[in-house]
């Protein structure tokens, strides 16, 4: 049972355009983060988002934690080559290293 | 400081056979979980391990085992493999009250 649903599952886009990833589950989390993971490495954590309602910036991405705690988002502005990658968000319950991933959303910015 | 250690990066193995895959945390993080990667169903985890304990287990049959060892460095172990096995093993470490994981680069196993 996938408990975090990711989409889109795969984005193709042009330098410059902005985008936005969603992350959605019927569980609450205590805390959501969001890892980038090139190939042939493992994920990288970008953000961490405990808070419900929370926004953080990290340059030109945006992450936002819902409400209810139980969704969250990754908006990325002026797209970058660079920021090609797979993009995955994790639902942990509690501290400790059991996540619930998502699929991921496999980005390709193109120059 | 030296990050996640993860050894072999690459191994290829036959049905039926079994490997160990091992990993060295980032020094001074007591928590080391392990994922299992795949194109299909993502990652998913195994378990993990804190003070040679371990803590939580994923939904994996009893043939994916592992272990800790005092110095935190943990091992996996998959026995009589199947060809689903063939995936990327990501282990990752955490310190004490973090809950952010540091993921290795993974060991990629192909089962023939």
């Amino acid at each position: 049972t996938q408990l975090l649903e990711q989409s889109p599952q795969f984005l193709s886009i042009q330098e410059g355009e902005n985008l936005t990833v969603y992350c959605n589950s019927s569980s609450v989390f205590s805390s959501l983060q969001w890892y980038r993971q090139e190939p042939g490495e493992g994920p990288v954590l970008l953000v961490t988002v405990v808070t419900g309602g929370e926004v953080k910036k990290l340059k030109r991405l945006t992450f936002q934690f819902g409400d209810a705690r139980k969704d969250s988002s990754l908006h990325i502005t002026a797209a970058q080559p660079g920021d090609t990658g797979l993009y995955l968000c994790a639902g942990a319950y509690n501290q400790g290293g059991k996540l619930i991933f998502g699929q991921g959303t496999e980005l390709s910015v193109k120059p | 400081k030296a990050g996640v250690t993860q050894t072999p990066r690459y191994l290829i193995k036959t049905r039926g056979q079994q490997v160990t895959l091992s990993c060295s945390p980032i020094s001074g993080h007591r928590s080391v979980s392990w994922y299992q990667q795949t194109p299909g169903q993502g990652l998913q985890f195994l378990f993990e391990y804190f003070s040679e304990t371990q803590r939580n287990k994923g939904n994996f049959p009893g043939r994916f085992s592992g272990r800790q060892f005092s110095n935190s460095r943990s091992e996996m172990n998959v026995s009589t493999l199947e060809l689903g096995d063939s995936a990327l093993y990501l282990c990752a470490s955490s310190s004490l009250q973090g809950r952010e994981l540091f993921f290795g680069e993974g060991s990629r196993l192909t089962v023939l």
